[in-house]
């Protein structure tokens, strides 16, 4: 079945630290690539995304995603997390002519 | 920006009862949809819409149907709400499918 895993469900790192959240997906072409962030009581705001060209792309707020065909991954950084990055992210992927499909999230924690 | 907005934060109603969830955008935007976050589940695609008086199931439409009579506005109601509808509700817009989605701030729904 078509899948998107995040395979972390909650990760807490200490601010000013770097950050990696995963995210894989099991389709048999390279669908369209998002990662979206919602804060407590939002809804989600788009982080950025991938179609096409540079594997590495960047987004808001300083996050960036790189896209690897080998391994099916998006895999969502930031290099410097802040205490306002503390949230839930989530990644999607949407394959022409089907639709979008969410990862179950990541809760990310960030201490002082 | 695009904005898409739900009429409520946050709702309160008795098994049973009919309920409305009302989105509307305001940029012009073909297609909507609704989704149900719960933990752990990430988000289920509820119903969508591409076109004024068109819908699509999503994955989980038992227990909701949906109106779009107009562009901008697109509603979720649930017939005759149950305990097990207790969710938070996310409307999103797209301008073409496969474009990333903007989405409301979400109703967080209460049955008792």
């Amino acid at each position: 079945a078509q899948s998107v895993t995040q395979p972390d469900i909650h990760i807490t790192v200490s601010e000013g630290a770097s950050l990696e959240l995963r995210c894989n997906y099991s389709y048999g072409a390279t669908p369209y690539l998002f990662w979206y962030v919602q804060s407590p009581g939002q809804g989600l705001q788009l982080l950025l995304k991938y179609f096409s060209g540079d594997t590495l792309v960047q987004g808001i707020k300083g996050f960036e995603a790189e896209f690897k065909r080998s391994q099916s991954s998006f895999n969502l950084r930031k290099p410097s997390v802040h205490w306002s990055d503390a949230a839930e992210y989530f990644c999607a992927v949407y394959l022409a002519g089907n639709q979008f499909y969410f990862g179950t999230g990541t809760s990310l924690t960030v201490i002082p | 920006d695009v904005k898409v907005t739900q009429s409520s934060r946050y709702l309160v109603k008795r098994t049973g009862e009919k309920v409305f969830l009302e989105c509307v955008q305001d940029m012009d935007h073909e297609n909507m949809f609704w989704y149900r976050q719960d933990p752990g589940l990430g988000l289920r695609l509820i119903y969508f819409s591409y076109d004024v008086k068109m819908k699509e199931k999503g994955d989980i439409p038992e227990g909701y149907s949906v109106s779009r009579e107009k562009k901008e506005r697109f509603s979720l109601i649930l017939e005759s709400a149950s305990t097990n509808q207790t969710s938070m509700y996310l409307c999103a817009s797209s301008l073409l499918q496969g474009h990333g989605y903007t989405f409301g701030s979400g109703t967080r729904l209460t049955v008792v």
